[in-house]
């Protein structure tokens, strides 16, 4: 069974500096995708990143990136330049079998001015 | 708007009751998702429909609840009997399995917000 740990329940940040979301995973299959979710207060669910587990190079989307390290089962987010905007529920995840989405318990981020 | 659709948004319902909710995914769309948050935790999964069929349904889903997908197309989530622990935000997914694609992205709805009195 694939499992998703976020260690980190809330983080203050200040405006304009560079913030670390932590995720660990565990899963048995071969192959797996891992994502970030932006969740604000109004509630969706904002697709952020993928990172696939034979990609050789670290996925990257704007100020995201997604720093992976396949030998410590880490998938790290990493917001350069974070803004008030990013004030938000971030949640790590992976699939399976291409299906469903095993979600983490989430970090809540909060930018300071 | 070409989003994903849920509807109603909040539902305020007494225990026992029976409650239906709707979704309406991306168009085309060949697969449909079901999932529950409850405050302050991730989404958990419930089931998943690819088209009519219903693929996999999670532990979470007991006989209280049932989800139908009949054309291929919206989808219901329905509880019976409602009992407070039911209280949650239910979300609504949906992709297209294409082996062309990638990953599997899966775009959610804005949620409907169920309070169990």
């Amino acid at each position: 069974a694939q499992k998703i740990t976020q260690t980190q329940p809330g983080m203050f940040v200040q405006e304009k500096e560079a913030v670390t979301l932590d995720c660990t995973y565990d899963t048995s299959d071969p192959s797996y995708g891992l994502f970030w979710y932006k969740q604000p207060s109004s509630g969706e669910m904002i697709f952020l990143i993928y990172q696939g587990s034979y990609d050789q190079q670290n996925a990257t989307e704007g100020r995201y990136s997604l720093n992976f390290q396949k030998a410590r089962k880490s998938a790290n987010l990493v917001i350069s330049a974070s803004q008030l905007g990013d004030s938000a529920m971030y949640f790590c995840a992976t699939d399976s079998s291409a299906s469903k989405i095993i979600f983490g318990s989430g970090t809540r981020l909060s930018i300071r001015p | 708007d070409t989003g994903v659709s849920q509807n109603p948004r909040h539902k305020i319902t007494k225990r026992g009751q029976n409650v239906t909710f709707r979704c309406d995914p991306i168009s085309e769309h060949n697969r449909l998702y079901w999932y529950r948050q409850t405050l302050g935790q991730g989404p958990e999964f419930l089931t998943y429909f690819q088209n009519e069929a219903q693929l996999e349904k999670s532990r979470l889903l007991s006989d209280r609840f049932s989800a139908e997908r009949p054309k291929g197309s919206f989808s219901t989530l329905e509880i019976q009997r409602t009992e407070q622990g039911d209280s949650a935000m239910y979300l609504c997914a949906s992709s297209s399995l294409d082996r062309g694609l990638v990953y599997n992205e899966q775009f959610f709805g804005p949620g409907t917000r169920l309070t169990v009195l």
